[in-house]
């Protein structure tokens, strides 16, 4: 049962342009939304991270919009460069990301930039 | 530099084999996660260590099993491995204010 669905798996966009990724998710108790950027080589990295109680949060070109009654989030890289070529993934928490709960992973969108 | 150091980076091993993954946690994380990553099921939570106990167990095969020792590094342990196991694990630790940081994983591959 895959509790965090992430669309699409790849995207190509142009620099300068805007990257958008879907995530859907099941379980209502989930209640910290992080988005992760992997480099080849490398574990994930957080990026940026949202609770229910915003609809979005911006950080320089990464916004997370939130979306509770459709149990959905989104990541939106703006302005988006070669460097931000990477393999982003979703996921989900309860207890609000705490030491105790598990991350659940979408599948991954990997990201290609081009120039 | 993460902070979190996964050991070995590369591993090559035969069916059948037993290998450790070591991982030691960023300075003060008490909480040691281990995740699988792999290209059909993406990264799947094995198991959670919280100051050397035993907190939360995922999707991990009764073959392999974990630890957390008294300086907070944690081991994974896999057993009787199968081509299928090849796959790369990544350990995360969490401390308050930080959230999760991940290591550089180890890159399993069974032949």
């Amino acid at each position: 049962q895959q509790q965090v669905k992430q669309s699409p798996q790849s995207l190509i966009v142009q620099k300068g342009g805007i990257s958008i990724i879907n995530c859907a998710y099941e379980n209502t108790a989930f209640d910290y939304f992080p988005w992760y950027q992997q480099f080849p080589g490398k574990g994930p990295a957080l990026l940026i991270a949202i609770r229910p109680d915003v609809s979005e949060k911006k950080e320089g070109r990464f916004t997370i919009s939130f979306n509770k009654s459709a149990k959905q989030f989104s990541l939106h890289i703006m302005d988006s460069q070669p460097g931000d070529s990477a393999t982003y993934f979703c996921a989900a928490s309860k207890g609000g990301g705490g030491s105790n709960y598990k991350l659940t992973f979408g599948k991954g969108t990997l990201l290609t930039v081009n120039p | 530099d993460s902070g979190v150091t996964q050991t070995p980076k590369h591993l090559i091993t035969a069916t059948g084999q037993r290998v450790t993954l070591r991982c030691s946690p960023r300075s003060g994380d008490l909480s040691v996660y281990w995740y699988q990553q792999s290209l059909d099921q993406g990264l799947q939570f094995l198991i959670q260590y919280y100051n050397g106990e035993e907190r939360a167990k995922g999707n991990i095969l009764e073959r392999f099993s974990a630890q957390q020792f008294p300086d907070l590094h944690s081991e994974l342990n896999l057993s009787s491995l199968e081509l299928g196991d090849s796959a790369l694990y990544f350990c995360a630790s969490y401390g308050t204010g930080n959230g999760y940081t991940f290591g550089s994983g180890t890159r399993l591959t069974v032949v």
